[in-house]
C-alpha cells in the first residue's frame, strides 16, 4: 500500500470560497507532484517541487498555489474556488536517484474530489 | 502538441483470455515509460515500466513491449482476471532527465466479463 496520504478525499463547497488540499508522504521522497484529472481523462502536471522551498508549475497552467516547507508534506490551495476547478487532484511523489528500472516511477495518492457549486 | 495516446477508449475481454492494451506515442526522445492501473476511486498504481534501449519486459502475468520504429507500446495481461478492471495509463518520460514529469495519455477502460 502506497504510503501517500491526501485529505480530503472529497470536497463540495461554493464559489469563492479558499480551500487546501493536504498531501503527505511518509517515503522521505524528494520529488512530489500534484497532477489534475478530469473523470475519464488523462493526468496533467500542474505543480512539482525537487525539494524542500522548491517549487515549480507544470505543464498545465493552473491557478491553484503550492508550498513546501517540510519534505513530507506538499499541500496545495486554492484562494477562491470557482466551478472550472471542479476535478480531482492526485498528489505523488518519487525517489530523486534514477539509474535503475523502476526508479523513476511516481507513487500517487487516492485523490481529492473537488467539487465547486 | 506531441501526446502519449491509446488507441481504444474500452477494451473488453472474457475473464481467462489475454487482453492487449495499445499505446502510441509522438516523441522520439521519450526514453521511459511506464504502465498505470487506476480503479474507481482510487489514485494510478505502478504496473509495469520499460526504458526505451529495451524492447520487451516482463513482470507477473504482465508484460510490455516497446517498438521504437513505429512508437508503440503495449501491455499485455496473461489471463485477465475480474480485478483488472480498471483504466490503463500509459506514460512517458521526456529526455534523459529525471524530472518524473510524466506525460499521460487519456486512458483505456478495461471490462472483463465474467
Amino acid at each position: 500500500e502506497a504510503d501517500i496520504y491526501q485529505t480530503p478525499r472529497y470536497l463540495v463547497i461554493g464559489t469563492g470560497k479558499k480551500i487546501t488540499l493536504e498531501c503527505s508522504q511518509t517515503m522521505g521522497h524528494d520529488k512530489m507532484y500534484w497532477y489534475q484529472q478530469d473523470p475519464g481523462m488523462e493526468l496533467h502536471l500542474i505543480h512539482y517541487s525537487y525539494g524542500v522551498n522548491s517549487t515549480e508549475k507544470g505543464d498545465l497552467s493552473s491557478e491553484s498555489t503550492v508550498s513546501r516547507i517540510r519534505t513530507e508534506h506538499f499541500p496545495l490551495t486554492l484562494e477562491s474556488a470557482r466551478p472550472s476547478h471542479t476535478s480531482q487532484y492526485l498528489c505523488a511523489s518519487s525517489e530523486s536517484l534514477v539509474l535503475m528500472p523502476g526508479a523513476n516511477v511516481l507513487t500517487f495518492g487516492a485523490g481529492s474530489r473537488l467539487t465547486v457549486l | 502538441g506531441e501526446s502519449v495516446g491509446l488507441h481504444l477508449p474500452t477494451l473488453s475481454v472474457q475473464e481467462g483470455d489475454n487482453s492487449i492494451i495499445n499505446c502510441a506515442y509522438s516523441n522520439s526522445a521519450s526514453d521511459y515509460f511506464i504502465w498505470y492501473k487506476q480503479e474507481s476511486g482510487k489514485g494510478p498504481q505502478f504496473i509495469i515500466d520499460i526504458r526505451s534501449n529495451m524492447d520487451k519486459r516482463q513482470g507477473q502475468r504482465v508484460t510490455v513491449l516497446l517498438n521504437k520504429t513505429v512508437k508503440h507500446l503495449s501491455l499485455q495481461i496473461a489471463a485477465t482476471q475480474p480485478g483488472d478492471s480498471a483504466v490503463y495509463f500509459c506514460a512517458e518520460n521526456r529526455g534523459s532527465s529525471n524530472t518524473g514529469k510524466l506525460i499521460f495519455g487519456q486512458g483505456t477502460t478495461l471490462q472483463v466479463k465474467p
